[in-house]
C-alpha cells in the first residue's frame, strides 16, 4: 500500500526558502503515470493547489506561486520535493503532498500534512 | 482561474438528517469535479470523483450530482462520523481549484 510522508522544517524565516520533501513508501515515484502534487491549507482556511511534477518530470504550477516555486522528483530517494522562495507570513500553512493519476486528476492519496510557519 | 463557491459555509444538522451542499463554478468544469471530506488535523479524504462516482470504500449514503457550473453533494442520512468540512475541487482547467468548504456541524 502506497503511503506519502512529508518532512522538513516547521519554522522558516521571512525571505528564506521553504523546502519540503515527500517520501513515497510502498511504491515507486517513477512507476506509473502520476501527478505528484503539493497542496496547502493556511490555518483555519481552505485548500490551495500548489502544483505537481508528473512522473516523467514535467511540471505544472499555480500561476500565483509560479515565480517562486520549484517542484522536482528524486527517483534515487523515491521522493519529490517543494521549494518555495522568498516566503512571507502568507505562506504559513499546512502543506500536504498528494497523488493523482494521470487522466484522473482527483486526489485519492494524501500525506498527513506538515505545518510550516514563516516567522522571524 | 475557475472560482469554486460553496454554500452554505456552515450547515447545522442532526444525526439522520438528509443534507445537501452546493458547489458553483465560475465557468463550466463539465463533470470534472471531486468532493473531499476533511476532519480537524487530518488530510482530506476523497469521497466523489467525476461529479457523481463514489470512491471505493465510501459509504453509499454519500452521493454527488451535477455538471457544468452547479454541483451538489448529498448525505442521505447523516451519521456521527460525518460531521466534518467538505470541499469541492475542479480539475477541468489549470490551476486546479478548491471551494472554500462547507462545515457540517451538530
Amino acid at each position: 500500500q502506497v503511503q506519502l510522508q512529508e518532512s522538513g522544517p516547521g519554522l522558516v524565516k521571512p525571505s528564506a526558502t521553504l523546502s519540503l520533501t515527500c517520501t513515497v513508501s510502498g511504491g515507486s515515484v517513477s512507476s506509473g503515470s502520476y501527478y505528484w502534487s503539493w497542496i496547502r491549507q493556511p490555518p483555519g482556511k481552505g485548500l490551495e493547489w500548489i502544483g505537481y511534477v508528473y512522473s516523467r518530470g514535467t511540471t505544472n504550477y499555480n500561476p500565483s506561486l509560479k515565480s517562486r516555486l520549484t517542484i522536482s522528483v528524486d527517483t534515487s530517494k523515491n521522493q519529490f520535493s517543494l521549494n518555495l522562495r522568498s516566503v512571507t507570513a502568507a505562506d504559513t500553512a499546512v502543506y500536504f503532498c498528494a497523488r493523482a493519476t494521470y487522466g484522473s486528476s482527483w486526489y485519492n492519496l494524501w500525506g498527513q500534512g506538515t505545518l510550516v510557519t514563516v516567522s522571524s | 482561474d475557475i472560482q469554486m463557491t460553496q454554500s452554505p459555509s456552515t450547515l447545522s444538522a442532526s444525526v439522520g438528517d438528509r443534507v445537501t451542499t452546493t458547489c458553483r463554478a465560475s465557468q463550466s468544469s463539465s463533470s470534472w469535479l471531486a468532493w473531499y471530506q476533511q476532519k480537524p488535523g487530518k488530510a482530506p479524504k476523497l469521497l466523489i470523483y467525476k461529479a457523481s462516482s463514489l470512491e471505493s470504500g465510501v459509504p453509499s449514503r454519500f452521493s454527488g450530482n451535477g455538471s457544468g457550473t452547479e454541483f451538489t453533494l448529498t448525505i442521505s442520512s447523516l451519521q456521527p462520523d460525518d460531521f466534518a468540512t467538505y470541499y469541492c475541487q475542479q480539475y477541468s482547467s489549470y490551476p486546479w481549484t478548491f471551494g472554500q468548504g462547507t462545515k457540517v456541524e451538530i
